[in-house]
């Protein structure tokens, strides 16, 4: 069984602020996605790495899947209220099944 | 349509009742997910369709849980007896091929009393 760890679950900080949540594995995926998810909502998707080592940015979020693709992280420089929200991870299979595992996500609170 | 659709966005049932739960994915999209959100946690994946068959159903927990698609279009995820176990958000998601970007619905809330 295929499993992926958030971490923090939970981080509060102010406007302005920079951080980073994680994403880690012991198992191999062949792709990464990060997902963010308000209440009453499905998960909005943020962006998908395919690559070891691979870095995207996306304005003010940067996200990057690890050599061995088991870890991948997120990091949001200069954090505003609108990033308040669920950010989830989900790991991809080669193979016939075409199934996300999501990790439990790192609910984020941006105080103004 | 626009974004993928499910219907209802709330149900209350009671335990042992049957619930059908809709999802309307985007136009053109041949690949259709089923996952299940409980509070606190990340969905789960319960069954994937390629059309209208079900290309990988490992997800589903047991058999009172069971999906159709009968067109290749709408899904119905049908859920026989219902237990308090079951309460969740009931996602649907949809993408153009089973490969890229996946597009998820809003959530059907699901509640058994």
């Amino acid at each position: 069984t295929q499993l992926l760890e958030q971490s923090p679950q939970f981080l509060s900080i102010q406007e302005g602020e920079n951080l980073t949540v994680y994403c880690n594995s012991s198992s191999v995926f062949s792709s990464l996605q990060w997902y963010r998810q308000e209440p009453g909502e499905g998960p909005v998707l943020l962006v998908t790495v395919v690559t070891g080592g691979e870095v995207k940015k996306l304005k003010r979020l940067t996200f990057q899947f690890g050599d061995a693709r088991k870890d991948s992280s997120l990091h949001i420089t200069a954090a505003q209220p609108g990033d308040t929200g669920l950010y989830l991870c989900a790991g991809g299979s080669s193979g016939s099944a075409r199934q996300l595992t999501f990790g439990s996500g790192t609910q984020l609170t941006v105080l103004p | 349509g626009a974004g993928v659709s499910q219907t209802p966005s709330n149900k209350v049932t009671e335990k042992g009742k049957y619930v059908e739960l809709r999802c309307d994915p985007i136009s053109g999209h041949t690949a259709l997910y089923w996952y299940r959100q409980s509070l606190g946690q990340g969905p789960e994946f319960l069954i994937y369709f390629q059309g209208t068959g079900a290309a990988d159903d490992s997800g589903l927990p047991n058999d009172r849980f069971f999906a159709v698609r009968p067109e290749g279009s709408v899904s119905t995820l049908k859920i026989q007896r219902t237990e308090r176990g079951d309460s969740a958000v009931y996602l649907c998601a949809s993408s153009l091929t089973g490969q890229g970007a996946t597009f998820f619905g809003q959530g059907t809330r699901l509640t058994v009393v």
